[in-house]
Parts: structure tokens; sequence; C-alpha cells
């Protein structure tokens, strides 16, 4: 059974700062890894996905990176601004179709 | 593209009614999942539909039932209402690897 956790639960940094979030999943037989991001009782918006054949993916300030072996993700962001102030959550479903289990999320906080 | 919907924003219920909330799918995504998110915990998969069956199901009970229509669009129907039913539901869409959510609807029973 797969299980998902993230560490930190919460984070608060200044802005500015470049930061690490961590992603870790007990099968690594995945199919792929996707981060999201969701702001307080709204839905939720995909930031990155990783296939499972691939290491990394970059999106701006964002860049993700996949560690099957050892069954961990990150979540780089660089020069964090208080608009990236949500909760960023990691899913790792088996197959396409399989049912998609979410970690407990990191709650983020940039302080201007 | 109007993307994910879902209807309605928010609800209210009393214990012990039933409620059905309803999702459309970005256009061109035919397989279509429900999650419930509890208050300060990740999303919980309830099932997923495609091609109008239910394809996987997570751990939930038969008070919890589903449907997907023709045309890709989903309900989700909760009976007998518990207070723990109380979240937030989220829909989501794929065509493929990457499912794009919904804003939810947010349920609240009393």
């Amino acid at each position: 059974k797969q299980e998902v956790t993230q560490i930190p639960a919460a984070l608060s940094v200044p802005e500015g700062e470049n930061l690490v979030l961590n992603c870790s999943f007990t099968d690594s037989a995945i199919y792929n890894l996707q981060w999201f991001r969701q702001d307080p009782g709204k839905g939720l918006t995909s930031l990155l996905l990783i296939q499972s054949s691939q290491r990394e993916q970059t999106s701006g300030r964002l860049n993700a990176s996949l560690d099957k072996s050892s069954g961990r993700s990150t979540l780089y962001i660089a020069a964090s601004q208080p608009g990236d102030s949500a909760t960023y959550l990691c899913a790792a479903p088996k197959t396409s179709y399989d049912k998609v289990i979410f970690g407990p999320g990191t709650s983020l906080s940039v302080i201007p | 593209d109007a993307g994910v919907t879902q209807s309605p924003t928010h609800l209210i219920k009393t214990r012990g009614q039933q409620v059905t909330l309803r999702c459309s799918p970005k256009s061109g995504h035919d397989t279509v999942s429900w999650y419930q998110q509890a208050l300060g915990q990740g999303p919980q998969f309830i099932f997923q539909y495609y091609e109008e069956e239910e394809r996987q199901r997570g751990n939930f009970p038969d008070r919890f039932s589903g449907h997907q229509f023709p045309n890709y669009s989903s309900e989700l129907n909760v009976n007998a209402l518990l207070l723990g039913d109380s979240a937030l539901y989220l829909c989501a869409s794929s065509l493929g690897d990457e499912q794009y959510f919904g804003p939810g609807t947010r349920l609240t029973v009393t």
C-alpha cells in the first residue's frame, strides 16, 4: 500500500529565500510524481509532473526532482515571494489510472 | 475552456440527509475522480469513473456512490450523512497522466 509523507508540515521563510519541500513514498514503483499547490479552501493547481523515467522538471522558479530508488522527490522554489504562500502537495500513483495517493501537504508562508 | 467546474460551491446539510454533488470535466477529458479533503489533510481518493463505469475505489463506505454520464460529467452521492462527512469535495478530470482539479464543494453537516 502506497504511503506518501511530506516534510516539513509547515514552513515560514522571509521573502527572497530559496527553499526545499520534501516528499517521500514507500512504493518506488510509481507511474509519475505530481506536485500541486492549494490555496486555502480552493482546489488544487498542478505545478509539475515528473514521469517515472525522468529525473527532474522545471517551470520558472520551480524545480522538482525525483529519485525513485530512494522513494523521494523534492520541490525547490527559488527566490520565494509572498504569492508563493500556499499548501504544497505531492501525489504518486502507481499506474496511469491508479487511485492517486496524496501526501498531507506542506503549508508554506513567505513573509514580506 | 472553462476547466473543471463543480456545483454547488457550498452546501449545508443535516445528519441523515442525502446530498448530490456535480462535476463537469475539462473539455475532452474522459476520466473523473472524486476526493474528500478534511481540514488540514491531503485529499483522500473516493473513486474514479471512466466510460461510465467505476474503475477504482478508495476506502469509503457504500454510502458514497457515483455516476458518470455519456458527456463525461459526474455526480457524487452521499447517503445518511454523518458529521464526519463535513469536508471539501474535489473533482479531478484527466485524459492521460495529468489531473486537473475543480474548485471543490464545501459540505458542512450539522
